[in-house]
């Protein structure tokens, strides 16, 4: 398994301010990823992010906006940038356990926007 | 066309029901599949991993076709505890990325 803690759990910000977003794996993993859960729907991944790389962005996130780092192996944060009311929602981190057979998450970020 | 389309629910179901939820994929690459439970205000946790034989635990039992691209999940003797929101996810092997369905929420009522 992996057990992975994720912070802050809840933020509430200020519009056009930045959150930074943090996640500790309790073991080394090659793969991270970051998912957003809009109020009632379900995960859509923003990017995977590897050691050593520039992270990989989906289809509709930018690196400007959802900067993201991975300095080492265990760690990944997310930046979300110059945030808006719609960005609203709640963030989470991800990586495959060592075995490669279960993904785990992060206990996610609950942000709002006001 | 969504990538992962579930049964979109809410399911209301009395204590003791059997629930099946359906869920199909696009990819005919996908190489994996998985059903993930979320409860309310948590991460999703796996529930169980789905294999072309088809796998059961417990009261629960997850089925697999390929050909037509097709994933079930069937819940017997409902619990309350059962009460979450379902998740069909799959891996595409692209990266190793997951594909989440929209969710099926599930309440089972005393």
């Amino acid at each position: 398994s992996a057990v992975i803690s994720q912070k802050p759990s809840r933020d509430i910000c200020q519009r056009g301010t930045s959150l930074t977003i943090q996640c500790q794996v309790d073991s080394q993993v090659t793969m991270m990823f970051w998912y957003r859960q809009q109020p009632g729907q379900s995960l859509t991944l923003i990017a995977t992010a590897n050691q050593g790389s520039e992270a990989t962005y989906e289809s509709g996130f930018v690196i400007d906006k959802f900067p993201i780092s991975r300095p080492n192996l265990t760690f990944s944060t997310l930046t979300v940038s110059n945030m808006s009311p719609e960005d609203s929602s709640i963030y989470l981190c991800s990586s495959w356990g060592v075995m490669g057979t279960e993904a785990f998450f992060g206990q996610g970020t609950r942000l709002t926007v006001v | 066309r969504k990538e992962v389309e579930q049964d979109p629910g809410p399911f209301n179901v009395p204590e003791g029901a059997t629930v099946a939820f359906n869920c199909t994929y696009s990819n005919s690459a996908s190489q994996s599949f998985f059903w993930y439970r979320q409860d309310c205000r948590k991460e999703p946790k796996l529930l169980m991993s789905v294999y072309s034989s088809g796998n059961e635990d417990g009261r629960f039992t997850a089925q697999l076709n390929r050909a037509s691209q097709y994933i079930s999940l069937l819940i017997r003797d409902s619990k309350l505890s059962d009460s979450a929101t379902y998740l069909c996810v799959v891996n595409t092997g692209s990266g190793s990325r997951l594909t989440f369905g929209e969710g099926t929420q599930l309440t089972v009522n005393p």
